[in-house]
Parts: C-alpha cells; structure tokens; sequence
C-alpha cells in the first residue's frame, strides 16, 4: 500500500543536540511538507518542498534544516538552535505543491521530546 | 492573513446523533478547503476536500458544505458512532505573497457516547 512513513514515532534527545526525523513516501508525490503539532496551537508549516532538490521556508523555519535530494525522502533536523524542539511533528505529502486541489496525504507523526 | 477558527473546540454526543462541526475563515478567496480527521498520537487522514467552485462534497456518512462569501464550512456527521471519535481539523488553501498557503484551524475534539 502506498503511503508516508515517518520514523521513529518516540524520540528522546538531550538539550543541545541535533537530531533527524525521517519521512518517504511512496505515492510518487512531488510536494512534501513538515508541520509541527502543540496543544492548543493547531499545526504550523515548517518546511515544504514542491519538487527534488528545492525547499522553501514556511512560517517556523528557524532552529530547522531540510533536504530533497530524492522524490521520496524529506528529512528533517531539529538543530540546537530550536528554542522550544519537544512537539509532535508531522510530514505530509501532495501530488502537487502547495495542495493546490490535491488532498494532502500524512505520515503517523514523530513525538519528539527534548530534556 | 488568512485565520481558520474552529468552534466549538471540544463536543460530546450520543452516539446516534447527528452533529455539525463548524469551521470559518476570514478571507474567502480560497482555492479549497480540506477537512481531516486526526486520532490520538495518529497522523491526519483527509476526509473531504471542497473546491472553491463547489459547495459540497459527501462521502459516506460526511457531508462537508462550503459557503466562501460567508467564509464558513461545516462537517455534518449523519448517526454518529462511537468510531467517529477524534479530532476534526478544517484547513483552507488560499495564495499569499509567497505563494499558495495552508492554515489549519485547531480543531473540534469529538466524543461519541455508546
């Protein structure tokens, strides 16, 4: 079955560390995005990529880093430099970017918590 | 800015019922809107997706509506069923300076009661 795998779905770092999450896709989706999830906040974009080899910031960019370098695979990074790293985060996909008449297609989420 | 307001944030009913969820927004030129469906520590599965030329679309028992002049949608959830129990999220696709955007609403936190 086709669909988005995110891994792992618990992570623990410590303070000051950088870590990656990963997230592929098999849907043969060009755009993927990253959201982070808080209680009571709603999901806010982080990063989204509306073809290979590009990525443009969304509205939480700061303290992360992406990269495209396949269709199927957009890892994220949590750099030290993120104030407030512990959330729930979600990657999504969409046959199109910016779902733009296309339904946006979403992993089961990675919780990272950061002490 | 484009703000998606989801009320109420939290609804209990017994099952059997048929409830509304509602959601609105304050900028009705809009490309779509979406509703998910999110259950805990879960990913978001896409329910619906209207077009802005549409003014609803079912599937099953979901019937989404949209009104973009009165910048409003609802969710209507025909004999609710304790299954139904999850969190409802409406998001609209709408294009800002930097392009097209998604801006979800925090969501209505469903209880159905056996």
């Amino acid at each position: 079955d086709g669909g988005i795998t995110q891994s792992p779905k618990y992570l623990f770092r410590k303070e000051g560390q950088n870590v990656t999450l990963s997230c592929e896709q098999n849907l043969n989706h060009d755009a993927m995005y990253w959201y982070r999830q808080d209680p009571g906040q709603g999901l806010r974009l982080i990063y989204y990529s509306q073809i290979v080899n590009d990525f443009q910031k969304g509205d939480i960019a700061e303290g992360y880093s992406v990269s495209r370098e396949k269709k199927e695979s957009f890892p994220l990074t949590v750099t030290s430099a993120q104030k407030n790293p512990t959330a729930f985060y979600l990657c999504a996909s969409s046959l199109t970017g910016r779902s733009y008449n296309s339904p946006l297609h979403f992993g089961n989420g990675t919780r990272l918590t950061v002490t | 800015k484009q703000e998606v307001t989801q009320i109420p944030a939290a609804l209990s009913v017994p099952e059997g019922e048929n409830l509304v969820l509602n959601c609105s927004f304050t900028d009705s030129a809009i490309y779509n809107l979406q509703w998910f469906r999110q259950d805990p520590g879960k990913g978001l599965t896409s329910l619906l997706l209207i077009q802005s030329s549409q003014r609803e679309q079912t599937s099953g028992r979901l019937n989404a509506s949209l009104d973009k002049s009165s910048g409003r949608s609802t969710l209507y959830i025909a004999a609710s069923q304790p299954g139904d129990s999850a969190t409802y999220l409406c998001a609209v696709t709408y294009y800002s300076n930097s392009g097209y955007a998604l801006n979800f609403g925090k969501g209505t936190s469903l209880l159905v009661t056996p």
